[in-house]
Formats: structure tokens, sequence, C-alpha cells
């Protein structure tokens, strides 16, 4: 398996402008994260999907943001409209199995810069 | 609710030992993890230690687990310059899957 994929891998756009985060899990992955780290707040969860399906999505920032699972291979999150403060790398992750404890394994990240 | 603490910075000596050091909140967390990221990369599961263990050695890594006090340290033997990365302690929040980090801790070797 190639792992979680994820791109573009490099974002640059300007204020106000939508921008569109996509990801591929691993197969057979039945959860799937999305994080975002910054250098001041770290990583961070902002939403994540148990078979498609938002489990928790008390992370995300605000209205501006949006992610769909429309499929077990693929989420996108959106951020509309974005701003610099969204500047950021955004992290994919995807597990497997209902235990406590199961290893979550991450994407490359796309790196976000909002001018 | 769960909160990882960690320092953000450590420096060592190529050849040295290195110790990184966390503290976490929840007792009942049954698994905590160590990951590793690297420069340009996503985190990666470095180890991890039940709950009801003490120590757990694996190669060069030692996980050393104090429950009373609720801290974890890594401790890297012979720490190389490969080993510069990233270091985030992670416990299980509230959830099966869902899993809080720590701010993480970089480790720069000197050569």
């Amino acid at each position: 398996d190639a792992g979680v994929i994820q791109s573009p891998r490099h974002e640059v756009t300007e204020m106000g402008q939508e921008v569109t985060l996509r990801c591929k899990p691993i197969s057979g992955h039945d959860y799937l994260f999305w994080y975002r780290q910054t250098m001041m707040r770290g990583l961070e969860l902002l939403i994540y999907f148990n078979n498609n399906v938002p489990i928790d999505d008390s992370g995300m920032p605000e209205d501006r943001f949006s992610a769909k699972m429309p499929n077990a291979s693929f989420s996108n999150l959106k951020i509309q409209p974005s701003e610099p403060r969204d500047s950021a790398v955004y992290f994919c992750a995807s597990s497997f199995g209902p235990r406590e404890g199961r290893e979550q394994f991450f994407g490359p990240g796309t790196r976000l810069t909002v001018l | 609710g769960e909160d990882v603490e960690q320092s953000l910075f450590l420096s060592v000596r190529e050849g040295d030992s290195s110790v990184i050091n966390c503290t976490y909140t929840d007792s009942s967390s049954t698994y905590l993890y160590w990951y590793k990221q690297e420069p340009g990369a996503g985190l990666q599961l470095l180890t991890y230690i039940f709950s009801n263990m003490d120590m757990k050695q694996d190669q060069r890594l030692t996980v050393l687990l104090n429950k009373k006090d609720k801290h974890l340290s890594l401790r890297i033997a012979d720490t190389q310059t490969g080993d510069s990365a990233i270091y985030f302690c992670a416990e299980p929040s509230g959830g099966y899957q869902k899993v809080t980090f720590g701010i993480g801790t970089k480790l720069q070797v000197i050569p």
C-alpha cells in the first residue's frame, strides 16, 4: 500500500479564495482524521470520520471549514473563504479497528499558505 | 479534558542519551504513545506502552511510565543524527480512536 496520500503537498493562495485539501486513506482503514499543525498550537484534531460518517467535528475552527468523506477512499477539507491565520500544515491520518490504541498512519501533509 | 505537556526543545551530542519527558492527565488511559515526525513528513508511531507496564525497551528506545505522577519518558540511547526529529507524546482522549498529542519536543543532535 502507498500509505495515506494527500494532495496538494503545497498550496499558496490569496485571502478570500476557496481551498480544497484532499486525502486518500489506506485501503481498509475505517477511521480518518484531519489535523492542523502550527508552531503556536501544535497538532490539533479538526474532525474525524468512522465508516465515512463524521463522529466529532468539535475541533473545526469555524463555519469557514468543512470536511466530507463521500466514500471510503476519499475525503476533502475545504476552507471558504480562506484567511492568513489558516496558514498551517494540514495532515490526514487513517487507522483501522474498533479498539483503543490503534496506530494512526499519517500522510505527508499539505502546507497551506494564505497571503 | 485531556492535556499532554512536553518541553519544546532538547539538544544532545551524538552518542549521548536523550531523554524526552511528558506529563498527561487521563489516568484511565490504557495506552500511551510516542510518535516521531521527521522534517517535512507526517507523524509515525515510534513506540507505545500499556498502562499496566512500568517500562518497555525496544532496541535503543526505553519508555518509562510513572502512573502515580502521570509521567512518561522516552530515552534514546546512543543518539544518532538520524534521530533528529520532533517527538510527540500522546494519549487516547474520549473515544476509541481519538488521540490527544502533546505539542512535540524538537530533538537536535549535534555531530
